[in-house]
């Protein structure tokens, strides 16, 4: 079974400062995602940024980058040059690789409410 | 190309009633996730369809279930519900199963009475 936290229920940031949200998980597998999602008042699961297990170097996307320690299960997401629109709850979420029972299932953390300041 | 679609965006219903949610998905997607989203228990996995096949099921009562079409658009049902069903239920489409990413709907937000 696989678990994520996240241990940071809110954070908040003034526009165009760097954030850091925190995740860890356990799991058991060798191969497994992991994913970054934003959840607006929309409520629409937005995915943010995605890391395979057995790439060692981290992944980016534009602002979005993550801290991957595959040792120490952590998975955080740093935003840089924060904007008023990166208001939203970030859910941190594991997915086992293919081959197992899990199929496509999202194992999520609990998610941080993240502010953004003007 | 249009985005995953759930209808209805919003439902209230009575304690003892069944409900039908839809999903769908992303054209050219086969499989269907479904979750629950509640603030005490944030999201959980219900259940995932591919190819009309339930591949996967999550840890909940059996009088939540669901259902996959030939065009892979999918439907869970809910019968006999409870306060505790209140809850936003996302749907979740991908390509295949397993690796790929999952594009999620806006959701339907069910309030049981």
């Amino acid at each position: 079974a696989q678990t994520v936290t996240q241990s940071q229920p809110e954070m908040s940031v003034q526009e165009a400062e760097t954030v850091t949200l925190s995740c860890t998980y356990d799991t058991s597998e060798s191969d497994y995602y992991l994913f970054w999602y934003k959840q607006p008042p929309s409520r629409q699961m937005i995915l943010v940024i995605r890391q395979e297990a057995y790439k060692q170097q981290n992944a980016t996307e534009n602002r979005f980058s993550v801290n991957f320690q595959k040792a120490a299960k952590s998975f955080s997401l740093k935003i840089s040059d924060s904007q008023l629109g990166d208001a939203a709850m970030y859910f941190c979420a594991s997915k086992r690789d293919a081959g197992g029972t899990s199929y496509g299932k999202l194992t999520f953390g609990q998610g941080t409410i993240l502010t953004v300041h003007p | 190309k249009a985005g995953v679609t759930q209808t209805p965006r919003y439902l209230i219903k009575t304690r003892g009633q069944q409900v039908t949610l839809s999903c769908s998905p992303i054209s050219g997607h086969r499989s269907v996730s479904w979750y629950q989203q509640t603030p005490g228990q944030g999201l959980q996995f219900l259940f995932e369809y591919f190819s009309e096949t339930q591949r996967n099921k999550g840890n909940f009562p059996g009088r939540f279930s669901g259902r996959q079409f030939s065009n892979s658009r999918s439907e869970m049902n809910v019968s006999t519900l409870e306060l505790g069903d209140s809850a936003l239920y996302l749907c979740a489409s991908s390509r295949l199963t397993g690796t790929t990413e999952a594009f999620f709907g806006q959701g339907t937000r069910l309030t049981v009475v």
